[in-house]
């Protein structure tokens, strides 16, 4: 069965402070990995689609990248407005995501 | 351009009554995707649909649910006899053609049986 796991689960990091969120993901032939921010109260915002092995995107301070076996999401020198949940999920079967937890990112000014 | 619209917002229900969840998704899209978030749970997908066609249902419970997407009009899920353990927010998500491209979602409705 296809699975996304997410981690850690919650992570606080100062201002500035670098760091790399992780999605591991067991899936029958990739077909595409998702990365999407959700605020509280909020519906999901997407970020990025990645389809393949090596492949990398970046946005603001935001950059995904992938292997045959997990993604990251790395963030550069966060500011407090991406404080927020990021979901990452793979397609599964013809049409329908397959969501990991979530990281629960606060990033303190 | 507006994006995927849901209403209501907020639906609180009485144990037993009807929920019926609206989903407009973005012009142009014609498939339409519902998932549920159960408190301190992930997102779950629950029916796939394109005009008139239910394509995937098989994250919905096989009873009291059900979703429509009609030639007019937006798609809706509909809880018969609602009970507590549907209090959740359910979220809306369109897409132009597949899920190999971006997909968009709506801000949710958030159910609430008392």
């Amino acid at each position: 069965e296809d699975q996304v796991t997410q981690s850690p689960e919650a992570l606080r990091l100062q201002e500035g402070e670098s760091s790399s969120l992780n999605c591991s993901y067991t899936v029958s032939g990739l077909r595409g990995l998702f990365w999407y921010r959700q605020d509280p109260g909020k519906g999901p915002e997407f970020l990025f689609t990645l389809y393949s092995a090596g492949e990398e995107k970046e946005k603001e301070r935001l950059k995904a990248t992938l292997t045959k076996k997990e993604s990251f999401l790395h963030i550069t020198a966060p500011k407090p407005e991406d404080s927020a949940t990021y979901l990452c999920a793979v397609i599964q079967g013809a049409q329908k995501l397959v969501f990991g937890q979530g990281t629960r990112l606060t990033i303190n000014p | 351009n507006a994006g995927v619209m849901q209403n209501p917002r907020h639906l609180v229900r009485r144990r037993g009554q009807e929920a019926r969840l609206r989903c407009s998704p973005m012009k142009g899209h014609s498939h339409v995707y519902w998932y549920r978030q159960l408190p301190e749970e992930g997102l779950k997908f629950m029916v796939y649909l394109q005009k008139e066609n239910i394509i995937d249902e098989s994250g919905m419970p096989k009873e009291r649910f059900s979703a429509e997407f009609p030639k007019e009009g937006p798609s809706i899920l509909r809880i018969q006899q609602v009970v507590r353990g549907d209090s959740a927010a359910y979220f809306c998500a369109s897409s132009s053609d597949s899920m190999n491209t971006e997909a968009f979602f709506g801000q949710g409705t958030r159910l609430t049986v008392v």
